[in-house]
């Protein structure tokens, strides 16, 4: 069984501030993690993943993550919000079974000037 | 390279009535999943196809049923709809659904059930 929590469904933070998204995950196998980002009226899209390998991974528009196995985290962070930053965030694991991702609720990111 | 695309965008219907949802994945890409998106569930997986055989299947009731063509494009169909079936539909498709594929989705299909 896998499961992923995101703390706080509404993060505000002022342009060029720190974004920092929680997010907590739960599997019975050495966990694949994802966080993506969608926009209003649009799908999903991925902003970076863990696998293997170092544990601190960096993705597209300046955000990374730190996978952390004994605190069962993998929480993004970005030092520096821009305005086209806000949106809707979410953290995703695949864990045993193959093809089957399961998502947090998702984190409302507000992005103030 | 085309990205995933869904059709129609935006469907309403009525309850009791059946609909079916449409995915046309990136070229070269033969896995096909899909989710539904609702405000109060937030993103649910509904079923995944590879090779035109479903291989992992989400906990939904047998009302919605999906297929995958040769070709990889893939159907999603939900019978008598009822109006919790109103959410957003989204497709993703990979190359091969190994546990660290990159998942990528189409902008979804807007299903309003009246």
């Amino acid at each position: 069984a896998q499961s992923v929590t995101q703390l706080g469904s509404h993060v505000s933070v002022s342009e060029g501030a720190l974004v920092l998204l929680r997010c907590n995950y739960s599997s019975s196998v050495p966990p694949y993690l994802f966080w993506y980002v969608q926009y209003p009226n649009q799908g999903l899209q991925l902003l970076l993943k863990y696998t293997t390998g170092a544990t601190l991974v960096k993705g597209i528009n300046g955000f990374e993550a730190e996978f952390k196995k004994s605190e069962t985290s993998f929480h993004l962070t970005k030092p520096s919000a821009h305005m086209s930053d806000a949106a809707e965030y979410f953290c995703a694991v695949t864990g045993g079974n193959a093809g089957k991702s399961t998502f947090g609720d998702g984190t409302t990111l507000t992005v103030k000037p | 390279k085309a990205g995933v695309t869904q059709t129609p965008r935006y469907l309403i219907k009525t309850r009791g009535q059946q609909v079916t949802l449409s995915c046309s994945p990136i070229s070269g890409h033969r896995s096909v999943s899909w989710y539904q998106q609702t405000p109060g569930q937030g993103l649910q997986f509904l079923f995944e196809y590879f090779s035109e055989t479903q291989r992992n299947k989400g906990n939904f009731p047998g009302r919605f049923s999906g297929r995958q063509f040769s070709n990889s494009r893939s159907e999603m169909n939900v019978s008598t709809l009822e109006l919790g079936d109103s959410a957003l539909y989204l497709c993703a498709s990979s190359q091969d659904r190994g546990r660290g594929d990159t998942q990528y989705f189409g902008p979804g299909t807007r299903l309003t059930v009246l």
